[in-house]
């Protein structure tokens, strides 16, 4: 069965701090990872990974992934309490979006 | 550029009632996704279509849940009859078409809050 695993489920952090967010996956068909920021409403586009050992950054964000060990991380730098939110990573198969249930990230001033 | 629009916002609604939720998605996007979200159980797909037909709806729950998407530019999730466990926050998101080398990126509405008394 497919699925994805996020981690830590939930992370409270002063501003400044960096924080590491998790998510592996086992998908059928893998094509590629996609990471979003959901804060009260619709889940917003981050970044969509698809090849391995590649970073991807904007501005304080940057994700990677690697397809050998099935998992990809999201790095952000000098967390700003506009970072609170839940973070969402999905995984892409043939046409199934898998989505992990999320890291609920709350950052403190 | 206007993004995918749902409604209603929210729908408060009693148990047995029908509840329709509708989705514009995105001009130009082919490919539509109704998710399911709670607390439990995160993001859930209902149903994908792709060019106006339904492509996968392993995830509807129960034949109490229909999905059509009569035109590229519509489509609506209804529940009949509804029951207590059914509210959640309803998502509607569209995407482009696939390219070669993957999947695109889903395009959310703001979702529909409903609740079922």
């Amino acid at each position: 069965e497919d699925k994805v695993v996020q981690s830590p489920l939930s992370l409270v952090v002063h501003e400044g701090d960096t924080v590491t967010l998790n998510c592996s996956y086992e998908v059928t068909n893998f094509r590629s990872l996609l990471w979003y920021k959901q804060e009260k409403k619709a889940p917003t586009f981050l970044f969509m990974l698809t090849s391995s050992g590649i970073e991807k950054k904007s501005g304080r964000l940057s994700s990677i992934l690697d397809k050998k060990e099935l998992f990809s991380i999201l790095n952000i730098t000098a967390t700003q309490t506009g970072d609170s939110a839940i973070y969402l990573c999905a995984g892409i198969g043939t046409y199934k979006y898998i989505f992990g249930t999320g890291t609920r990230l709350k950052v403190l001033a | 550029d206007a993004g995918v629009i749902q409604s209603p916002r929210h729908e408060v609604t009693e148990m047995g009632q029908e509840v329709t939720l509708r989705c514009k998605p995105i001009s130009g996007h082919n490919s539509l996704f109704w998710y399911r979200q709670t607390m439990m159980r995160g993001l859930e797909l209902l149903i994908y279509f792709n060019n106006n037909v339904p492509i996968d709806d392993s995830g509807m729950p129960e034949d109490r849940f229909s999905a059509k998407m009569p035109n590229a530019s519509f489509s609506t999730l209804k529940i009949q009859p509804s029951e207590p466990r059914d509210s959640a926050v309803y998502f509607c998101a569209s995407s482009l078409p696939a390219s070669g080398a993957g999947n695109q990126p889903q395009h959310f509405g703001d979702g529909t809050r409903l609740s079922i008394l």
